[in-house]
């Protein structure tokens, strides 16, 4: 069965460092989507992506996190410099139906920053 | 306030006991209602979405939407100690390929055996 992959799966970094975390979408999937869940809350979104385009980057905190999906397939979110607030799980998800009824999650990256 | 809101929990009921689990909105543009399974560490997983106001069943969960009152449940018959999960409903704008799609806090649920 296809699933979106993720990795790595868990991330330990000190704050001030660069982490990036890697997304692979189901084949044939046009849409991405970055979400980050804190700990006992549901995931917000934090980039979306129609092919290589960004639709919607606007709850992106742009001074310190970047997206890209340059061929349209995969896609890196890279967080510099790390604070100890972005502790979190980051989804992926991926979708090909619209209106998007149905996106498909990976596993997550855990992220914590000490 | 949130556009979504959902009753955190934590709910626990004994197995075979049927289960509620509610969502309130705010924003009335929002056209497909959908809830999420996500297991501890794993990514949210779709179980069932609708789209008007009314009922659908799909095996032991029913899905219902009241849009006048803004109000959506899951309802799971005979709980499975498998059904232990939080449970996270999100709703959708769709309108000219743009989309918006928002979670609520979800609600972590346990049954026990």
């Amino acid at each position: 069965e296809a699933e979106v992959a993720q990795s790595p799966r868990y991330k330990i970094t000190e704050k001030s460092q660069a982490v990036a975390f890697w997304c692979d979408p189901i084949s044939g999937h046009a849409t991405l989507y970055w979400y980050r869940q804190i700990l006992g809350q549901g995931p917000e979104l934090l980039v979306q992506f129609q092919d290589e385009s960004v639709v919607d980057d606007s709850q992106l905190p742009k001074d310190r996190f970047s997206a890209e999906r340059l061929k349209g397939v995969d896609s890196t979110l890279k967080i510099q410099p790390a604070e100890l607030g972005d502790s979190a799980m980051y989804l992926c998800a991926s979708s090909t139906r619209q209106p998007n009824t149905e996106a498909f999650f990976g596993q997550g990256t855990r992220l914590t920053v000490v | 306030q949130k556009e979504v809101e959902q009753d955190p929990g934590p709910l626990s009921v004994p197995e075979g006991a049927i289960v509620s689990l509610n969502c309130t909105y705010s924003n009335s543009a929002f056209q497909y209602f959908m809830w999420y399974r996500q297991y501890s560490r794993k990514g949210p997983e779709l179980l069932m979405y609708t789209y008007s106001s009314g009922n659908k069943e799909d095996g032991r969960f029913t899905a219902q939407v009241d849009k006048s009152s803004k109000y959506i449940s899951l309802f799971i018959r005979d709980s499975q100690p498998s059904d232990s999960a939080t449970y996270l409903c999100a709703m959708l704008i769709s309108n000219f390929g743009n989309e918006k799609l928002t979670f609520g806090t979800g609600t972590r649920l346990t049954i026990i055996p």
